[in-house]
């Protein structure tokens, strides 16, 4: 089976700017996730789809992020406008039931300058 | 909020050597415990996930255990190789069912050839 997909790998963009990730789950793996790690700290939790929607969003660390999954398949992550803080790497990540393991994209690195 | 600490932060071993790290979470809302292996410039692979007190799963040279009753979970790599480096992460789910993972900061592993 094809793995889960993020498009860009990377991406480097001026503060102010708008930047749009991508992601493509598994086929079939209605839970999808966005994690994002800062230099030197854990991966942290931004969002959880099931299916097409939003189950938590507890993690998004503002509005200035806006993640959507049309139809329930890929989902993007869109940072309008943004800040020096929110350089990264952003994960993906797909399962198909609870407590079954992450399949994590390779992720999208995210630097704002 | 639901702490999940790893130690050491760092470890340093010489090829043939085996070496155990440790995650430590709070034994009380206990649901399911992620191991995930993490090499440079590649997304985190899943290695197990334990769900039951007194748990051991195995993969090749690496093994781990649980004990939920204390809180904590033992990765053990058995003649260690260098390519077994790499940052191995710890996870929980925050509740039960259908949640998102909070990650440790990891372990981060180099075997010396």
């Amino acid at each position: 089976e094809a793995g889960v997909t993020q498009f860009p790998s990377h991406s480097v963009i001026e503060k102010g700017q708008t930047v749009t990730l991508r992601c493509d789950p598994i086929s079939g793996h209605d839970n999808l996730y966005w994690y994002r790690r800062v230099m030197g700290k854990e991966i942290k939790f931004l969002l959880h789809f099931v299916k097409e929607s939003k189950q938590d969003e507890s993690g998004m660390p503002n509005n200035r992020f806006l993640a959507e999954r049309t139809g329930g398949t890929y989902s993007t992550l869109k940072v309008q406008p943004a800040e020096l803080e929110d350089s990264g790497v952003y994960f993906c990540a797909s399962s198909q039931v609870v407590y079954s393991p992450l399949h994590f994209g390779n992720g999208t690195r995210l630097t704002v300058t | 909020i639901l702490n999940v600490e790893q130690s050491p932060q760092s470890l340093h071993v010489q090829e043939g050597d085996s070496t155990n790290f440790t995650c430590s979470f709070p034994s009380s809302n206990f649901y399911a415990l992620h191991w995930y292996r993490w090499e440079t410039a590649k997304s985190p692979e899943a290695l197990f996930v334990m769900t039951l007190n007194g748990d051991e799963k195995k993969k090749g040279r690496i093994s781990a255990t649980l004990n939920t009753k204390e809180g904590y979970s033992y990765l053990y790599i058995k003649g260690s190789q260098p390519e077994d480096s790499a940052t191995y992460l710890c996870a929980l789910p925050i509740n039960s069912g259908n949640t998102p993972l909070v990650f440790g900061k990891g372990t981060r592993l180099s075997v010396i050839a």
